[in-house]
C-alpha cells in the first residue's frame, strides 16, 4: 500500500530558502505532487513531477525526486510571507490515479 | 475560484443526525474524489466516482455514502453522525486520467455537537 511521510513544521525567515521533504512508498507512482493549503482554504496544486524526471523547476519552486530512496523534496527560493501554509506531498496510487497524501508540513515565514 | 464548488461551507449538526454535502466538479472533469481532513488523521481518501460510477473506495465508513449524478455533481451523505466525524470534507475533481493532479474545492467544515 501507499504511505507518504512528511515532517511537521518548518520555520524560515523571509528571503531565505525553504526545503520540505517527503518520503513515499509506492514505487509504481507515475506522478508525485506538491499541494499548498492556506488557512481556511482548499488544497492548491503547486507543481508535479513525472516519475522519470529527477528535477523540475518552476519559477521559485524546485522539485527533486530520488526514486532510489523514494524521496521527494520541494525547495522554495526567496520565501515570502505569502508562502506560509501547509504543504502536502502526494503520490498517485493504484491504477485509477487516486492520490495518497502525507500529513503535511506547516511552513511559517518570519518577516 | 478553483472551479470546484462545495456547499455548504459550514455545517453544525447534532449527533445522530444525517447531512448531505454537495460538490460540483470543474467543467469537463469526469472524476470526483471525496477526502476527509482531520487534525489527527490528515487527509483521508473516502471515495472516487468517475462519470457516475464508483471507481475506488478508501477509508469510508458504512454510515457514509456517496453518489455522482448524470450532470456529474456529487453528494456525500453522512448519517448517524458522531462527534468524531467533525472534520473538513473536501471534494476534488480531475479529468479522465487524473495524471495532472486534482482540483480541490474549498471544503465543507462539519461540526458535530
Amino acid at each position: 500500500g501507499e504511505d507518504v511521510e512528511q515532517s511537521l513544521f518548518l520555520s524560515v525567515r523571509e528571503g531565505d530558502s525553504s526545503v520540505i521533504n517527503c518520503t513515499y512508498t509506492d514505487s509504481s507512482s507515475t506522478y508525485l505532487y506538491w499541494y499548498k493549503q492556506e488557512p481556511g482554504a482548499g488544497l492548491q496544486l503547486l507543481t508535479y513531477i513525472f516519475s522519470n524526471m529527477d528535477m523540475k523547476q518552476d519559477q521559485r519552486l524546485t522539485v527533486l525526486l530520488n526514486k532510489k530512496d523514494k524521496h521527494l523534496s520541494l525547495r522554495i527560493a526567496d520565501t515570502q510571507t505569502g508562502d506560509s501554509a501547509i504543504y502536502f506531498c502526494a503520490e498517485s496510487a493504484g491504477g485509477n490515479n487516486r492520490l495518497a497524501f502525507g500529513k503535511g508540513n506547516q511552513v511559517v515565514v518570519i518577516p | 475560484d478553483s472551479g470546484v464548488t462545495q456547499t455548504p461551507k459550514h455545517l453544525i449538526t447534532a449527533t445522530g443526525q444525517r447531512v448531505t454535502l454537495r460538490c460540483s466538479p470543474r467543467s469537463g472533469d469526469l472524476s470526483v474524489y471525496w477526502y476527509q481532513q482531520s487534525l489527527d488523521q490528515g487527509l483521508q481518501f473516502l471515495i472516487q466516482y468517475y462519470n457516475g460510477e464508483e471507481r475506488a473506495k478508501g477509508n469510508i465508513l458504512e454510515r457514509f455514502s456517496a453518489q455522482q449524478f448524470p450532470d456529474l455533481h456529487s453528494e456525500l451523505n453522512l448519517s448517524s453522525l458522531e462527534l468524531g466525524d467533525s472534520a473538513l470534507y473536501f471534494c476534488a475533481s480531475s479529468d479522465s486520467q487524473g495524471g495532472y493532479g486534482y482540483t480541490f474545492g474549498s471544503g465543507t467544515r462539519l461540526t458535530v455537537v
